[in-house]
């Protein structure tokens, strides 16, 4: 089954700093990915996805991920990271209905 | 377009009481699912409709729970009794995914309803 793993539960960068939040897939097919973000007492909200038209993928807010087959990694990266992106952040697969994994609270400190 | 409306924001009832959670999906959209998320296990798949046919159920967690789309423009998810570890945030999406879309069809998520058991 399509599943995604996250590491780190808690990232905290510095204003200004490079984000990198970490997202590894398991399946033997082409993936469906993506990569949500939830603000506090809100619905997620889709940053960016994988449509396999190319393996770096820019999103909304200055975010952009790099689909990597032979580390079947979807990392998510912005080169420098702002206070307004303090928030949780979902990588997800689409196989039987979308399937998240565990999440990683970012925290930006000034 | 509204995006998906879920109704109530929040809900506190006492345990063993009956509750019923609302969504309408996106107009026009196919597949609706029903999320739960807590900081213990995160955001589960409860459920996913596929053209008001449930296709994949097996993330109720219970009997307790049942979910229902009597249509293309509304969803419920009942929890009869309701017990204090169903507290969490329950949110509903919706998309176009289905036979004929493209498998990276993204999910439009609700506000979500927190459910408060006591």
């Amino acid at each position: 089954a399509q599943s995604v793993t996250q590491l780190g539960s808690h990232v905290s960068v510095s204003e200004g700093a490079l984000v990198l939040l970490r997202c590894n897939y398991s399946s033997s097919v082409p993936p469906y990915l993506f990569w949500y973000v939830q603000y506090p007492n809100q619905g997620l909200q889709l940053l960016l996805k994988y449509t396999s038209a190319a393996t770096l993928v820019k999103g909304i807010n200055g975010f952009e991920a790099e689909f990597k087959k032979s580390e079947t990694s979807f990392h998510l990266t912005k080169p420098s990271a702002h206070m307004s992106d303090a928030a949780e952040y979902f990588c997800a697969a689409q196989g039987a209905g979308m399937r998240f994994g565990a999440g990683t609270r970012l925290t930006v400190k000034p | 377009d509204a995006g998906v409306i879920q109704s109530p924001r929040h809900e506190v009832t006492e345990m063993g009481q009956e509750v019923t959670l609302r969504c309408k999906p996106i107009s026009g959209h196919n597949s609706l699912f029903w999320y739960r998320q807590t900081m213990m296990r995160g955001l589960e798949l409860l459920i996913y409709f596929n053209n008001n046919v449930p296709i994949d159920d097996s993330g109720m967690p219970e009997d307790r729970f049942s979910a229902k789309m009597p249509n293309a423009s509304f969803s419920t998810l009942k929890i009869q009794p309701s017990e204090p570890r169903d507290s969490a945030v329950y949110f509903c999406a919706s998309s176009l995914l289905g036979q004929n879309s493209p498998r990276d069809t993204e999910a439009f998520f609700g506000q979500g309803t927190r459910l408060t058991v006591v």
